[in-house]
């Protein structure tokens, strides 16, 4: 069965800050892999999608994760953190067997220090 | 707003009690998924539904059902609820169940309490 491991359920970074958050994937088989953000009260939101194309994904909010094999890993990262990106992230991993369950990891909170 | 509904917003009730929760997703979405989030245990898949049959089930417990009816929305039903039932449930929906897209779109979900 496939899975996602969060490092680190909570990370600080000052504002203008790299903000790097790590998730390491296991799977028999190559693996989708997805990064949601999780705004306080609200559903996630897709921010960025790996599917066998391009390795470095780009997604929303200046957002992108690079995925590499060899190290089992789809780290999330952004060059300069605003405010408006404290949240609760969480990676996900589905495979393609006939369904497009996910199963996500534990999240991260991130947290913005002015 | 991700298309997708679900209500009520926020329900509190007693332990033993039963509840509905509802969910309309998104406009052509055949897919709808449950999902539990609470503090111990994170996003918890719990069941799936692709065009009103049964594709996939996670950890539901017995206690918990789901349907999917026929203009696709979906209920997911809590019985003999426990103190440990309060959570947050989403549901999700995306357009199939054989694709691979796997973006799922999320409600705001239904929160409970049990008391």
């Amino acid at each position: 069965a496939q899975s996602v491991t969060q490092l680190g359920s909570h990370v600080s970074v000052s504002e203008g800050a790299l903000v790097l958050l790590r998730c390491n994937y296991s799977s028999s088989v190559p693996p989708y892999l997805f990064w949601y953000v999780q705004y306080p009260n609200q559903g996630l939101q897709l921010l960025l999608k790996y599917t066998s194309a391009a390795t470095l994904v780009k997604g929303i909010n200046g957002f992108e994760a690079e995925f590499k094999k060899s190290e089992t890993s789809f780290h999330l990262t952004k060059p300069s953190a605003h405010m408006s990106d404290a949240a609760e992230y969480f990676c996900a991993v589905s495979v393609n067997f006939g369904n497009e369950k996910l199963t996500f990891g534990t999240g991260t909170r991130l947290t913005i220090i002015p | 707003d991700s298309g997708v509904t679900q209500t009520p917003k926020h329900l509190i009730t007693a332990t033993g009690q039963r509840v509905t929760l509802r969910c309309s997703p998104r406009s052509g979405d055949l897919s709808v998924y449950w999902y539990q989030q609470s503090l111990d245990q994170g996003l918890q898949f719990l069941i799936q539904y692709y065009n009103g049959e049964e594709r996939a089930k996670g950890n539901i417990l017995e206690r918990f059902s789901a349907q999917q009816f026929p203009d696709l929305h979906s209920e997911l039903n809590l019985s003999s609820l426990e103190l440990g039932d309060s959570a947050l449930y989403f549901c999700a929906s995306s357009v199939g169940a054989g694709a691979t897209t796997g973006e799922l779109f999320f409600g705001e979900g239904s929160r409970l309490t049990v008391l």
